[in-house]
């Protein structure tokens, strides 16, 4: 079936850089996307949301770029800190039916 | 707001037993609630769909008859694993929907 894929499965940076985590998506009907964090042995928690209509969304320190032509999908996170080190996951949603990439785990290095 | 509990957050059982895992959203109702199993260093496999008062909806490859879910209220639902043997460790995750979805801390599962 259709699903939603991630280019890279992990990402070093420097505290105080820019991360980019990206993903890719095949269901060109999905019409609502959302990236998640999670961190060890925790549930996954909400970051930033975007609907098909949009392709940009900012949040506080977090910018989702959605391009519909190509099928991906980016979180973009401002001055990388250590509390950002975790696994990105971003979801796509169609008709209810949520599903999962991945996931990228984020490393940030002091 | 749109917060989610689990109970218990981790739990060790014998081959055989059943063990009840609670989902619940305390700030808000939810008609629908999920059930996620996460494997170590793997992304979350959706299980079932739990909707408030009628059957779940069970993804394929899931054993309705061995995971079985109960949404009893617009606040909770249960997962409850039966005869659970060593390979059903896991981490287990709900999550209910209010417009996106809002996932539990979830609960560890070691069956010995």
């Amino acid at each position: 079936g259709e699903s939603v894929g991630l280019h890279l499965p992990t990402l070093s940076v420097q505290e105080g850089d820019n991360s980019i985590i990206n993903c890719a998506y095949s269901n060109s009907a999905s019409d609502y996307f959302i990236w998640y964090k999670q961190e060890s042995g925790k549930g996954p928690q909400f970051i930033i949301d975007i609907r098909s209509n949009m392709d940009k969304r900012q949040g506080q320190r977090v910018t989702v770029l959605l391009n519909k032509t190509v099928k991906h999908l980016s979180l973009q996170i401002a001055a990388t800190q250590p509390g950002d080190s975790a696994v990105y996951f971003c979801a796509e949603t169609f008709d209810n039916d949520m599903r999962f990439g991945a996931g990228t785990r984020l490393t940030v290095k002091p | 707001g749109a917060v989610v509990s689990q109970h218990p957050s981790w739990v060790i059982c014998k081959s055989g037993t059943s063990v009840k895992i609670e989902c619940r959203s305390l700030d808000f109702q939810a008609t629908t609630m999920f059930w996620y199993r996460q494997f170590p260093k793997q992304s979350l496999m959706l299980m079932a769909t739990s909707n408030e008062g009628s059957k779940a909806t069970y993804e394929q490859g899931v054993e309705k008859d061995k995971f079985l879910i109960n949404h009893a209220s617009l606040t909770l639902s249960t997962l409850t694993v039966t005869s659970a043997h060593p390979e059903d460790s896991s981490f287990y995750i709900c999550s209910a929907k209010v417009e996106t979805q809002y996932f539990g801390p979830g609960t560890r599962l070691l069956v010995l």
